[in-house]
């Protein structure tokens, strides 16, 4: 069974560039999750989708932070403009479905790591 | 709010010694907890988690986490260190079953020969 795709793994850019990363998730797993990771610190969930809806992004800044899950699979999360304070690694994230008393599994991808000069 | 500690940003233990990484959480109902772990370079991958039912958990490369509900903690332990566990290791809690995940900073382990 494949895992959970990220691309691209490494980035570098200047601040006030734009930049967006990719995910597919496991087939047949209906969530999806955007986690940021700042060094030296635990994954903080920006984005959950259910299917191609949003459940939670409460944590997400809507001023710069953007996110799609295109016909509920692939997803993309665009950060613009970026900010200094945006270096950390993206990771994405899939289960096959929230609720189900804590049992489901999240599968991690790789994670991207942004690096925002 | 949730939150969870974990004691000691970095533990070092010998080949073959008890690891034991700490974990604490806050909570104001019985939640769900996990552990998970991060090799370098590499997403996460969950360990063991707790939902209901037995406090002692088991999961895999050989640790297990036992809850004990009267001092809110969710220590993970593996009899024997292996060169292969040194990562990073994260504790989680989730208060139900629909809400979103919270980390812990995370316990960075090293093993040593």
């Amino acid at each position: 069974e494949a895992g959970v795709a990220q691309s691209p793994r490494y980035k570098i850019i200047e601040k006030r560039q734009s930049v967006a990363f990719w995910c597919n998730p496991i087939s047949g797993h209906a969530t999806l999750y955007w986690y940021q990771q700042i060094l030296g610190q635990g994954p903080k969930l920006l984005i959950q989708f259910q299917n191609n809806g949003v459940v939670d992004d409460s944590q997400l800044p809507k001023d710069r932070f953007s996110a799609e899950r295109l016909k509920g699979v692939d997803s993309t999360l665009k950060i613009q403009p970026a900010k200094l304070e945006d270096s950390a690694v993206y990771l994405c994230a899939s289960s096959l479905i929230i609720g189900q008393g804590g049992t489901d599994t999240q599968y991690f991808g790789p994670g991207t790591r942004l690096t925002v000069l | 709010a949730q939150s969870v500690t974990q004691l000691g940003s970095h533990v070092s233990v010998s080949e073959g010694a008890l690891v034991l990484l700490r974990c604490n959480y806050s909570s104001s109902v019985p939640p769900y907890l996990f552990w998970y772990v991060q090799y370098p370079n590499q997403g996460l991958q969950l360990l063991l988690k707790y939902t209901t039912g037995a406090t002692l958990v088991k999961g895999i490369n050989g640790f297990e986490a036992e809850f004990k509900k009267s001092e809110t903690s969710f220590h993970l332990t593996k009899p024997s260190a292996h060169m292969s566990d040194a990562a990073e290791y994260f504790c989680a809690v989730m208060r139900t079953s629909y809400d979103k995940v919270i980390f812990g900073p995370g316990t960075s382990l090293s093993v040593i020969p």
